[in-house]
C-alpha cells in the first residue's frame, strides 16, 4: 500500500544543533515528493520539492530511493525554525499529494 | 484576493444538522482541493477541482459530503447530518497547475466542532 511515514513526533534541539526531520515513503514508481510547513498561527505552506534540488532556509532533503527516503536536514536550527513539518509525496503528475502525520520541530535557545 | 479565503473561520454545530463551507480560491488558479486535517494528523485529501468538475473525489469519506464547484472559482464542500467525528479543520488550497502539479496555496482553514 502506499504510505508516507514520519516516524517521530516531536523533535526538540537546542539552537545551533544539527536536524534531520525523518520521513519515509512506500510508492511505486517515481514519486515527487515534498516538505510542507506551519509556523504557528500561519498557513500550511511549501517548503521544499525534491525536483528543485535546492536549500530553503538553509534546509535540504535528498531523495534516496534505495532507502525510499527523503529526510529533511539543516545543520545549524534556528528558533525561528520552530514549526510544524509535513513530509509530503505524491506518486505522480496526475495524483493528488498525500501528508504524512508530521512532525513538530521545537528549537530552544 | 492575495491569497486562499475559507469562510467561516469557525463553526460550531449539532449534531444531524446541515453545513456548507466555503472556499474562495487565488484567481486565475485552476485547481482546487479540499482537505481535512482531525487533532494530531496530517491534512487528508477529500476531493480536486479541476477547472468545474470534480476530478478526484476518491477521498470522500461518506455520501454525507458533497462538493461543487459550478463556475470554476469559488468551491462549497457541503456536510449533510453531521456526526462529531466530522469535527476537525477542513482546509482549502489551489494550484494554479492544469494538473496535479505545482506547489499548493492554503487557506487558513475552517474549524467545525459537531456538538
Amino acid at each position: 500500500a502506499q504510505r508516507v511515514t514520519q516516524p517521530e513526533k516531536l523533535l526538540s534541539v537546542f539552537k545551533g544543533a544539527p536536524v534531520e526531520l525523518k520521513c519515509n515513503y512506500s510508492y511505486s514508481g517515481s514519486p515527487e515528493l515534498f516538505w510542507y510547513v506551519q509556523y504557528s498561527r500561519q498557513r500550511l505552506q511549501l517548503l521544499l520539492r525534491h525536483i528543485s534540488r535546492e536549500s530553503i532556509k538553509g534546509f535540504t532533503a535528498d531523495l534516496n530511493k534505495g532507502e525510499t527516503s527523503f529526510h529533511l536536514k539543516k545543520p545549524f536550527a534556528q528558533e525561528e525554525d520552530s514549526a510544524m513539518y509535513y513530509c509530503a509525496p505524491r506518486p505522480g503528475a496526475n495524483s493528488k499529494l498525500t501528508f504524512g502525520k508530521g512532525i513538530t520541530l521545537s528549537v530552544r535557545p | 484576493g492575495a491569497g486562499v479565503s475559507q469562510t467561516p473561520s469557525n463553526k460550531v454545530t449539532e449534531k444531524g444538522k446541515y453545513v456548507e463551507l466555503r472556499c474562495d480560491p487565488i484567481s486565475g488558479h485552476t485547481a482546487l482541493y479540499w482537505y481535512r486535517q482531525s487533532l494530531g494528523q496530517g491534512p487528508e485529501f477529500l476531493i480536486y477541482f479541476q477547472g468545474t468538475g470534480a476530478a478526484d473525489d476518491s477521498g470522500l469519506p461518506n455520501d454525507r459530503f458533497f462538493a461543487v464547484r459550478p463556475e470554476g472559482s469559488v468551491s462549497t464542500l457541503k456536510i449533510q447530518r453531521t456526526e462529531r467525528g466530522d469535527s476537525a479543520v477542513y482546509l482549502c488550497a489551489s494550484s494554479s497547475g492544469p494538473l496535479l502539479t505545482g506547489e499548493l496555496f492554503f487557506g487558513e482553514g475552517s474549524r467545525l466542532t459537531v456538538l
